[in-house]
């Protein structure tokens, strides 16, 4: 069972709304991801954090937010979407990636977001 | 170019016959190796992973790899297959050098599918 909780399971937002994703692990675990996954493809890396510190942006569209408020959640608001954006989105953890690039990273259960 | 290959977009099996799912990587120095399942609807699951030592790893519900250096393969492997093993399979690679922030590089997938 994973140790990545990730709320809403799903979303249904028009193109002006705005709305959050939230993401909460208990691992100790100071890495976080956001990741997102269209049908039957594999995840492409949206952000990193490491100790609370944004540390990748894959060049991700500002309509696209993350935020860390502390070692444990990992927050991605979202606002004025684009139907395409919709896709499963995939939180992660994993320990900090600098000291042991070994560590395995482990995904949440996604939150389903259709934009409409 | 693609870092990670997973040549078969599907593999089908019967139910008690053996199951190889493969995976070629061309990175270089030694990358960590991952092996990912996803059940239908779900996110991604640990299944396994090589970081140095004994070539054979052997992971969560009696799956194994098998990881090659001269053949760059990392084939992920079960002696029974079951129907409940059916779901996408995804590779990775992890670089090992810094540089690249230990990045997830995943292949594009394989569905099993087990019959009764």
């Amino acid at each position: 069972d994973t140790e990545v909780t990730q709320t809403p399971k799903h979303l249904v937002m028009g193109m002006t709304n705005k709305k959050s994703l939230k993401c909460e692990q208990h691992m100790g675990h100071r890495a976080m991801y956001w990741y997102k996954q269209k049908a039957k493809k594999p995840p492409e890396l949206m952000f990193v954090y490491s100790y609370e510190k944004l540390s990748i942006n894959e060049s991700v569209p500002s309509r696209f937010s993350p935020e860390c408020p502390n070692s444990s959640l990992l927050n991605l608001h979202l606002h004025a979407l684009q139907p395409e954006d919709s896709a499963l989105y995939l939180c992660a953890s994993s320990q900090a990636r600098l000291t042991n690039l070994g560590n395995t990273i482990y995904f949440g259960e996604g939150s389903w977001l259709t934009v409409v | 170019a693609q870092s990670v290959a997973q040549p078969e977009d599907q593999v089908n099996v019967a139910e008690g016959n053996p199951l190889t799912v493969k995976c070629t990587y061309s990175v270089s120095g030694n990358p960590y190796l991952f092996w990912y399942v996803q059940y239908p609807n779900r996110g991604l699951q640990f299944l396994l992973k090589y970081i140095t030592g004994d070539n054979l790893v052997k992971g969560s519900y009696g799956f194994e790899a098998e990881f090659n250096k001269s053949q760059t393969s990392f084939h992920l492997k079960k002696p029974s297959a079951l129907v409940s093993d059916s779901a996408l399979y995804f590779c990775a690679v992890r670089r090992r050098s810094t540089d690249s922030w230990g990045k997830l590089q995943f292949g594009a997938g394989t569905q099993v599918v087990v019959t009764p």
